[in-house]
């Protein structure tokens, strides 16, 4: 499984673009990028999940380059309930399960 | 939908104990999980099963046993609980993906809070 680094904590503030970019060099062919978000208390949450390029959807862009070896989430206009922290993984379904591993997430403190 | 959910939600052991946790889904997903979270830490998985009556190792097995004897049921069981068991527990689902472009995306459930003393 590839191993991915991400920052350990960022700040921002509200209504401001957040992003939070991950490095994952060892990335398979077969691998996809997926974010989780964790508020405390509470099971990850899945927010978005991308094999190239751009992708996008109501709560999240996802910028990958080329070569894959990274990635980036961008939240747009965050707000105060967008404080959680944020995993990036990257896996795929090699018929032994979907397995993920999770590494130890950036920590986003949105303040007002 | 309830989606899915554990039992129980918090639960004290001494050591040496045994207990098991019941993770149940209501979205017919073929793969289910447990992984630990321990405080400032990031999700380790402990085992996993691809289906009905299949079960593998994941990252952190030792300590822990889990049967799959139904598809909507993952049960993770500690046969001797100890210290350093102590942690939140969280089972996951999703759907079977054996094709490309399918959502890998995993359904968690809201954890068990275990603490042994």
């Amino acid at each position: 499984l590839a191993k991915t680094t991400q920052p350990i904590s960022m700040d921002s503030y509200e209504g401001q673009e957040v992003n939070i970019t991950c490095s994952h060099n060892n990335i398979a062919t077969n691998d996809y990028i997926t974010w989780y978000q964790q508020f405390p208390s509470q099971g990850p949450r899945f927010i978005i999940q991308g094999y190239k390029t751009k992708v996008t959807n109501e709560v999240a862009s996802l910028f990958i380059p080329a070569d894959r070896k990274s990635s980036t989430l961008s939240l747009p206009r965050v707000s105060l309930s967008d404080t959680a922290v944020y995993y990036c993984l990257v896996g795929g379904d090699n018929n032994a399960g979907n397995m993920l591993t999770f590494g130890g997430g950036t920590r986003l403190m949105v303040k007002p | 939908n309830a989606g899915v959910t554990q039992t129980p939600k918090f639960r004290v052991l001494k050591t040496g104990q045994s207990m098991t946790l019941l993770c149940a889904q209501d979205m017919n997903h073929e793969y289910m999980y447990w992984y630990r979270q321990d405080p400032g830490m990031g999700l380790r998985l402990i085992h996993y099963s691809v289906g009905e009556g299949t079960t593998a190792k994941g990252e952190v097995p030792d300590g822990y046993n889990v049967s799959r004897l139904k598809k909507q049921n993952f049960l993770l069981g500690l046969e001797s609980a100890a210290p350093s068991q102590t942690s939140v527990y969280f089972c996951a689902s999703s759907f079977y993906t054996g094709l490309a472009g399918g959502s890998y995306e995993q359904y968690f459930g809201p954890g068990t809070r275990l603490t042994v003393t």
